[in-house]
């Protein structure tokens, strides 16, 4: 099983929105509803978990993290980039017999 | 304070074997799921194994199959990774993590320990 697909970097300017695809297949993202996402700050510390369920948010996430869907690719959405958004993001789907598949992470850098 | 500590990283030759635990407190730990999941340095996120809350639902990557083995003991609220047959490729920090629901696999983790493998 392949590793979801992301683009390795995605840059923009404070205020503005960027937006992050993970594309998987029918087998994954195309299968269920059980996608999501993960806030790297540093290579080597624990990820931060944003957004389960394609587009819920975790009780203290900021409302400027948007997840959804749309046939095998899943996006995260970030409105209103702040300086510390800087940061690893990973999409995740759930894979059936291989359970669970990690995207390639996608580096924000904010200019 | 609900969290996750990990232990027992080190340095290990090829073919060896470590074995790493994972305290939990500040919730009942025999509610939840647990996952091991790694990052090799400079690499992305792997997901390793999955054990259930009753130790009767297992399953790894097929990277590792055969030779990692997941247990967890309830009583003691620890989570254990048996490595065997170690290989260089995996070198990497391997993390804990807390599945709250079925679409929420990875909702608290740990700080993970390294574990490198060379000669």
């Amino acid at each position: 099983q392949s590793a979801l697909t992301q683009p390795a970097s995605v840059s923009g300017s404070p205020g503005q929105s960027i937006t992050i695809s993970c594309t998987g297949s029918s087998s994954d993202i195309g299968s269920n509803n059980a996608v999501s996402w993960y806030q790297q700050q540093h290579p080597g510390k624990a990820p931060k978990f944003i957004i389960y369920e394609v587009n819920k948010r975790p009780s203290g996430v900021s409302y400027r993290f948007s997840g959804s869907k749309s046939g095998n690719t899943a996006f995260l959405t970030i409105y209103g980039l702040q300086a510390e958004d800087e940061a690893d993001y990973y999409c995740c789907g759930h894979a059936g017999p291989l359970h669970w598949v990690f995207g390639g992470g996608t580096k924000v850098t904010v200019l | 304070e609900v969290q996750l500590v990990e232990s027992g990283g080190g340095l290990v030759q090829p073919g060896g074997s470590l074995r790493l635990s994972c305290a939990a407190s500040g919730f009942t730990f025999s509610d939840y799921n647990m996952n091991w999941v790694r990052q090799a340095p400079g690499k992305g996120l792997e997901w390793v194994s999955f054990i259930n809350s009753r130790s009767d639902v297992i399953f790894y990557a097929e990277s590792v199959k055969g030779r990692f083995i997941v247990s967890r003991d309830n009583a003691w609220s620890s989570l254990s990774l048996q490595l065997t047959s170690l290989r260089d490729e995996d070198s990497a920090v391997y993390y804990c993590a807390r599945e709250d629901t079925s679409s929420s696999p990875f909702s608290l983790w740990g700080q993970g320990t390294m574990v490198t493998v060379s000669s």
